[in-house]
């Protein structure tokens, strides 16, 4: 049972690089969504999909773009990294929209210098 | 918006019962979750609430006032494993006819012998 994968799992970025995070889910759920996880600060939603070809702006979408083609793939792209990214980052998916149970990929821990 | 409050850190002795607190502020209420979360990990579903009264899954159990605007985690048999943090999430109406997940800061329970 893969679940949600997230790739890379470390990264180090310099300021004004940028990169893309992968995030696919094998469980056919139309909801994906992207969250950063910052100290103090919670679980904060970046950008969500609720279904191919459709996505919006969460609280923090600043600085980040997303893209839904298939079912399957939600990555995140950071345009022009930046320290204030230094973070670590959750994909999440669910099968009954946003307000239901999450399925949360492994983490991505973004390091920007 | 969403306002979730729950404490920061809590200590409780193994084989102990805990209570975790969580209050909210929101409008359209629309279900409440409880996360764990061990350090380095991802979030892992606990329970969903959504009506008045008590959830009861194994030693852990969740109870909700909707009129209240409070929910606890119980935690019971307290093991060394359950050292983690819980994570309060909750449903609201953000407006243009959507809901929205919000969560908490976290509450991060050590369990000592």
């Amino acid at each position: 049972n893969a679940g949600v994968t997230q790739t890379p799992k470390f990264q180090v970025l310099k300021t004004g690089q940028s990169m893309t995070l992968q995030c696919a889910q094998d469980m056919n759920h139309e909801y994906m969504s992207w969250y950063r996880q910052d100290p103090g600060m919670g679980l904060r939603l970046i950008h969500y999909s609720v279904g191919a070809g459709i996505t919006d702006q969460g609280e923090v979408p600043n600085g980040y773009n997303v893209s839904r083609s298939t079912t399957e793939d939600f990555p995140l792209r950071l345009l022009s990294a930046a320290p204030s990214q230094t973070s670590v980052y959750f994909c999440a998916s669910s099968g009954q929209g946003r307000t239901g149970e999450l399925f949360f990929g492994e983490g991505s821990r973004l390091t920007v210098l | 918006g969403q306002n979730i409050d729950q404490p920061t850190e809590m200590t409780a002795t193994e084989g102990a019962i805990v209570q975790i607190n969580c209050t909210y502020q929101t409008s359209g209420f629309n279900g409440l979750f409880w996360y764990q979360q061990h350090a380095g990990e991802a979030p892992t579903f606990l329970s969903y609430n959504v009506l008045d009264g008590l959830e009861e899954k194994g030693r852990f159990s969740s109870f909700l006032s909707r009129s209240k605007g409070y929910s606890y985690l119980l935690l019971k048999e307290l093991q060394m494993k359950d050292s983690a943090s819980y994570l309060c999430a909750v449903s609201g109406y953000s407006g243009a006819g959507s809901y929205q997940l919000t969560f908490g800061k976290g509450t991060k329970l050590s369990v000592i012998p």
